[in-house]
């Protein structure tokens, strides 16, 4: 099983709806990001948390909110989805010993807006 | 503004050897790092660099100069599963990675 898994793997949904993208680890790591990665671009990242009770915004994060339920489950919502809200998002953790340790990352969530 | 650039797509011969350049303009620099991204999968880690020089691992080596602003990922005896695209990204001031668009790597028979 993967160490950081993300559900779903892939979504359609259209213009208005509401979206979770649902992330959870084993690896027992403190720190988790979401990101988001289009064509052309370099991964950007929308929201971080270091634990629970700490959630940071991203370089991107209007139009995204996310919740940290648990050490393990950190998700990412799209209150009202937007077509240029279709990427592939990456959920992924980072042990809370540094800030240059290496990331992990879940498979990938593709949203498709129409 | 921050920007990382490489480019976008490089074709090499199976067995041989690619180099794979990054140059970045960031505010402040703690650590550049080299990711592996096969088609549809996430990303994985290859290097990270906060020193200038040469770091090998394998058949891949990460260079850093900082004075320069430049990095290489260099691959050597190229497999076929090695096609991928390689991203590099800068870790600034704030410990924040900005990521470059990634190389796109095509490595033919």
């Amino acid at each position: 099983d993967a160490d950081v898994t993300q559900t779903p793997r892939n979504r359609i949904t259209k213009t208005g709806k509401r979206i979770m993208l649902e992330c959870s680890q084993t690896k027992g790591h403190d720190r988790m990001y979401w990101y988001r990665q289009d064509p052309g671009l370099g991964l950007r990242l929308i929201y971080y948390s270091f634990d629970v009770k700490d959630i940071n915004k991203g370089e991107i994060s209007d139009g995204y909110s996310v919740s940290r339920q648990a050490q393990a489950k950190f998700s990412l919502s799209l209150e009202s989805a937007i077509p240029n809200q279709t990427a592939l998002y990456f959920c992924a953790t980072r042990t809370g010993t540094g800030h240059t340790g290496e990331l992990f990352f879940g498979e990938g969530s593709r949203l498709t807006v129409l | 503004g921050q920007n990382i650039d490489q480019p976008t797509e490089m074709t090499a011969t199976e067995g041989a050897i690619v180099q794979i350049n990054c140059t970045y303009q960031t505010s402040g620099f703690n650590g550049l790092f080299w990711y592996q991204q096969h088609a549809g999968e996430a990303p994985t880690f290859l290097s990270y660099n906060v020193l200038d020089g040469l770091e090998e691992k394998g058949r891949f080596s990460s260079f850093l100069s900082r004075s320069k602003g430049y990095s290489y990922l260099l691959l050597k005896e190229l497999q076929m599963k090695d096609s991928a695209s390689y991203l590099c990204a800068v870790m600034d001031s704030n410990y924040q990675l900005i990521w470059g668009a990634g190389t796109k790597l095509i490595i033919k028979p």
